[in-house]
């Protein structure tokens, strides 16, 4: 089964600086999507971005961009000029674009938790 | 668009009850996933309907069952509840196609507690 693992449980930044959230997947497929999810206090799970496996280019979308590193198998998130909004649980996830048993479904790291600093 | 519903948002249930969760899609969507969230263990996918069929299944006891209507409304039932079930349990809708950047939509869980 595919595997996703976000080794940093906690992180914090400041008000207006920049912060790299980690995220690395194991798996055997070449196509697959990549996502990232935010859970902010009130515990909905929000889309971030997402990445498709077969674009090398790296998804961005307003301040979040990705890097996308498909051979090391790395997929981090970055926030630029972060604000005090962004403090939730970051999530990292995958999900196979084949088909099998594993399509459809979401495999979720365990998430890392960002605080803001004013 | 509204987004996804999800009904009721708390629940409160003792030991070998049973219960039974609801979910509205966003208008359109057709695949419905469920995913249960405790501290312990994560995010858990529990399993997916599109078209009224399950299509996909996680590990969980058949205690978690689910179903999906005509207008792809989901419920979702645990029967002979533990005090294990409880978590957050949160719904997400997705147009379905096997393809190119399938994305899910989150509603805004039920939180569950088993006594």
């Amino acid at each position: 089964a595919q595997t996703v693992t976000q080794s940093q449980p906690e992180m914090s930044v400041q008000e207006a600086e920049t912060v790299t959230l980690s995220c690395t997947y194991d798996t055997s497929e070449s196509d697959y999507y990549l996502f990232w999810y935010k859970q902010p206090p009130s515990r909905q799970m929000i889309l971030v971005i997402r990445q498709e496996a077969y674009k090398q280019q790296n998804a961005t979308e307003n301040r979040f961009s990705v890097n996308f590193q498909k051979a090391a198998k790395s997929f981090s998130l970055k926030i630029s000029d972060s604000q005090l909004g962004d403090a939730a649980m970051y999530f990292c996830a995958y999900r196979s674009g084949g088909r099998g048993s594993t399509l459809g479904r979401l495999y979720f790291g365990r998430g890392t938790q960002l605080t803001v600093w004013p | 668009k509204a987004g996804v519903t999800q009904t009721p948002r708390y629940l409160i249930k003792t030991r070998g009850q049973q219960v039974t969760l609801s979910c509205s899609p966003i208008s359109g969507h057709r695949s419905v996933s469920w995913y249960q969230q405790t501290p312990g263990q994560g995010l858990q996918f529990l399993f997916e309907y599109f078209s009224e069929t399950q299509r996909n299944k996680g590990n969980f006891p058949g205690r978690f069952s689910g179903r999906q209507f005509s207008n792809s409304r989901s419920e979702m039932n645990v029967s002979t509840l533990e005090l294990g079930d409880s978590a957050l349990y949160l719904c997400a809708s997705s147009l379905g196609d096997r393809g190119l950047g399938e994305t899910q939509y989150f509603g805004p869980g039920t939180r569950l507690l088993v006594l």
